[in-house]
Order: C-alpha cells, then structure tokens, then sequence
C-alpha cells in the first residue's frame, strides 16, 4: 500500500506526554520524516530518517518506529507545539514521497 | 531561503507556472533536490514532484500527465507547470529543499503562494 494513515486529532494537557502515530506498509522499508505546521505557516521538519532532530527543534520531540507504525512523541508538550503534523514517506516504490493525512494537536 | 511566485489566479483551463528562487543553496547542488508540494484550502499536503541537480524528474502519478519542471541554473531558481487546471488545483503551493541522503527529508520550505483556479 502507499497510503499513510494518521488519527485526525489528538489532545494533550500542558506539559504532559502525546503520540502521534502513522501507519503504512511502506515505512517497514523507507525512513519517516515529520513536519509540524502551525496555522498560517509553511510546514517544517521537526523529525527526520526516524529519530534525527533537525538543529533549533527541542529535544522534547523524538520518533520512533515499530514495524509500519512509526510515531513522534511530544515530551513535555507547550503550548507552541499546537498544530498539525504531518508524516512522510516514500511509496512502495521508493520513487515518490507521500504524506499523510495529518494530525491535529490541541495543547489544553 | 526559497521564495515561491506565482500568478495567484489562473482561468481554468489554463496553465500554471511557478517559479522559486533560491538563495543561500546552489540548485546544482548534488546535496538536495527541490520538490513541490500544495495544500488545497482546509485539506492535507499533496505531493506534486520533484527535480535534481541534473534536470531528472519525478511527479506524483496521479499529475504526472499534467506536470513538468525545470532548473534555471542561471538564476538560480526551479519552476513548475501544471496544465489543464481546474477548480480542484486551487491550494497553497509550497517549494522545498530536500536532501538527497536517504530519507529525502525537506529541510527547508518556502512560505507558500495561493492559486485560485476561477474564471
């Protein structure tokens, strides 16, 4: 399958822990990535090649992978972490990127 | 940086071009590739396509009849066609940099431009 499928919204307490997971068969043979997009702006990359932070993102964000599921975790989530993130990845013929659908984080 | 310009509203039919400049990277650089994405209004992100250093090409299949792209070395700056648009092409249109390690994580994005596909 190419498609890859994230729950629409999910909600965290202030400071409190939250996964975000992605499903897919092609992440069992190609690395995720996720973006944060917060409203009215551009998307931006928070997790790469599964577990790598991009320079200026808080350690607060890791990623991790079991099988096709592949997950970000907000450790200490803020109220600045509020948006939508996106994972991606390749189809399964390596060739195109895809995205998934999104999920919606409302830090309450 | 990356800097997306477009028409902002294109007659259906019609075809769009965008075009993105570049700056503190070299589009010949074999280190990235540059890539396309959109974001119709309240929806997803959709992969468009991307180019590399040497002008080779990938498209989302889906667009692939309707897509082509180029690199203006030059001016450094690459752009996008996309043919025969439609009501369904209005989005948000993103240019990013990704990198040619494996992953192809896009580490740099421009800010966006608006197509509105009316007549």
């Amino acid at each position: 399958s190419s498609e890859l499928t994230q729950d629409p919204a999910v909600s965290v307490a202030l400071g409190q822990t939250v996964k975000i997971t992605c499903q897919g068969d092609s992440l069992r043979s190609y690395y995720t990535n996720w973006y944060q997009q917060r409203p009215g702006q551009a998307p931006a990359l928070v997790i790469y090649g599964e577990n790598n932070r991009p320079s200026g993102i808080p350690d607060r964000f890791s990623g991790s992978r079991s099988g096709g599921t592949s997950s970000l975790t907000i450790s200490g989530a803020q109220a600045e972490d509020e948006g939508d993130y996106y994972c991606s990845s390749r189809d399964s013929g390596g060739d195109h990127a895809i995205f998934g659908g999104g999920t919606k984080v409302t830090v309450l | 940086q990356l800097q997306e310009s477009g028409p902002g509203l294109v007659k259906p039919s019609e075809t769009l071009s965008l075009t993105c400049s570049v700056s503190g990277d070299s589009v010949s650089s074999l280190n990235y590739y540059w890539a396309w994405i959109r974001q119709p209004p309240g929806k997803g992100l959709e992969w468009l396509g991307r180019i590399y250093y040497s002008g080779r090409t990938s498209f989302n299949p889906s667009l692939q009849s309707r897509l082509l792209s180029s690199l203006d070395t030059s001016k450094n700056e690459f752009s996008l066609q996309l043919t025969s648009v439609t009501a369904a092409d209005t989005a948000v249109y993103f240019c990013a940099r990704g990198s040619s390690a494996a992953g192809g994580a896009l580490h740099v994005w421009g800010q966006g431009t608006k197509v509105t596909v009316s007549s």
